[in-house]
């Protein structure tokens, strides 16, 4: 299983655009990234998932460099509701939660 | 709607007491586990099952059980419950092992095991 690395907290103002970046340096071939949102006690919550280049959703984009080495999640002008631990996740069939990147939102 | 539902969502019991946390989905998924999660150690993965009848051990599985009779319920037993397995506990399922189906989380149920 492919470990990821990521910062264990960032803190941004509304408003702002916030790039989180994860490290995968033995990425397998088949292993996708995949970024989940968690809101306290709450589930975890899907947000997106690429295996190159860049992929954009309603929610965030994720870019992925040609190497596949890092991966960066971003969350374009953030509110404060999107204060939340934001997980990289790296894999093709198992996946390990990491302590992932609390992200928190100020006004 | 397409949901994971656990109960009870919150649950006090005492040492050696048997309990069960149930937890059923309705995307006909085959796959689902549950993960534990607590303070500073993120979420663990404490069985997880790919089909009726499959199940396996994930990386922190002593001291539960877990069974899949049916494809949408997957009920997590603890059989003699100790203070160390209080925790908040989610249910998840995705529609088969490969990780790049999104995977659905339950709300979660907070344990506390005096």
């Amino acid at each position: 299983l492919a470990k990821t690395t990521q910062p264990i907290s960032m803190d941004s103002y509304e408003g702002q655009e916030v790039n989180i970046t994860c490290s995968h340096n033995n990425i397998a071939t088949n292993d996708y990234i995949t970024w989940y949102q968690q809101f306290p006690s709450q589930g975890p919550r899907f947000i997106i998932q690429g295996y190159k280049t860049k992929v954009t959703n309603e929610v965030a984009s994720l870019f992925i460099p040609a190497d596949r080495k890092s991966s960066t999640l971003s969350l374009p002008r953030v509110s404060l509701s999107d204060t939340a631990v934001y997980y990289c996740l790296v894999g093709s069939n198992d996946m390990r939660f990491g302590a992932g990147t609390r992200l928190t939102v100020k006004p | 709607e397409a949901q994971v539902t656990q109960n009870p969502r919150y649950l006090i019991t005492v040492t050696g007491k048997k309990l069960t946390v149930t937890c059923s989905q309705n995307m006909n998924h085959e796959y689902m586990s549950w993960y534990r999660q607590d303070p500073g150690l993120g979420l663990r993965q404490i069985y997880y099952s790919m089909n009726v009848e499959v199940t396996d051990k994930g990386d922190v599985p002593e001291g539960y059980k877990v069974s899949r009779k049916e494809k949408r319920n997957f009920p997590l037993i603890l059989e003699s419950p100790s203070p160390n397995q209080t925790s908040l506990y989610f249910c998840a399922s995705r529609r088969n092992r490969d990780s790049y189906n999104e995977q659905f989380f339950g709300p979660g149920t907070r344990l506390t095991v005096l």
